[in-house]
């Protein structure tokens, strides 16, 4: 089975911060990965598909990149509705995984 | 705009049977574009997928639950259904159902807003 490393797993930042997140694959995923933010109570939103797509509706300052075993996503300019918990999750196969989780809180 | 709606119990004894159903609206479970699944989250941890099922009735299980999980879908009532045999404390989590696009997986796109479930006695 595909294990996913999210880095770091806490991230303390500021209003306007660039924050980055990376996910790591244990074998080549070629870019069948995507991201997702969720808040507390509340269903997670996908992000980002095939590692660096938008999807519809998502702010620009999102951003994804990578390909293989090694993927970031980033903010640009951290917004104060970014505080949130962040997961990647590989779709390489008929088995799917979630990476552990990064949660971005204020600084 | 297609809506997924989770039912069934909140709370389960050890040992018994949870079953949860995924009710699709404003859209058919039936559309060969897409694969239906299930994941769950216990408090205060991450994400794990349970499963995913195609209208044709493949089915697709997380290896570690795979022997406890069966995953359905009924055509006629336009839904899809979860069934975790002998629950344990451990199987406590909020479920939720989730529509992924199968041409090239997309991730989970629309999501229900989750049914908490508890396994206690």
């Amino acid at each position: 089975d595909i294990q996913l490393t999210q880095s770091p797993s806490f991230l303390s930042a500021s209003v306007g911060d660039r924050v980055t997140i990376t996910c790591r694959a244990s074998q080549g995923i070629s870019s069948y990965l995507a991201w997702y933010q969720q808040k507390p109570g509340k269903a997670p939103k996908l992000l980002i598909h095939a590692a660096f797509t938008l999807q519809s509706g998502v702010p620009s300052r999102f951003s994804g990149s990578g390909s293989g075993t090694e993927f970031t996503l980033t903010i640009s300019s951290l917004q104060p509705e970014d505080f949130a918990t962040y997961y990647c999750q590989e779709l390489n196969s008929y088995v799917w995984t979630f990476g552990q989780g990064t949660k971005v809180d204020s600084k | 705009q297609l809506q997924l709606q989770e039912s069934g119990p909140g709370l389960v004894k050890p040992s018994d049977t949870l079953s949860l159903t995924c009710t699709v609206s404003g859209g058919s479970v039936s559309s060969g574009d897409y694969y239906w699944g299930w994941i769950r989250q216990p408090p205060g941890k991450g994400l794990e997928w349970i499963g995913n099922i195609y209208y044709s009735g493949n089915t697709y299980y997380n290896p570690s639950l795979k022997s406890r999980v069966t995953i359905s879908v009924d055509t006629s009532q336009n839904l899809f259904s979860l069934k975790v045999d002998s629950v344990i404390a451990a199987d406590t989590a909020v479920y939720y159902c989730a529509r992924s696009y199968v041409g090239a997986p997309d991730g989970f796109d629309i999501w229900g807003q989750g049914t908490r479930v508890t396994v206690s006695s």
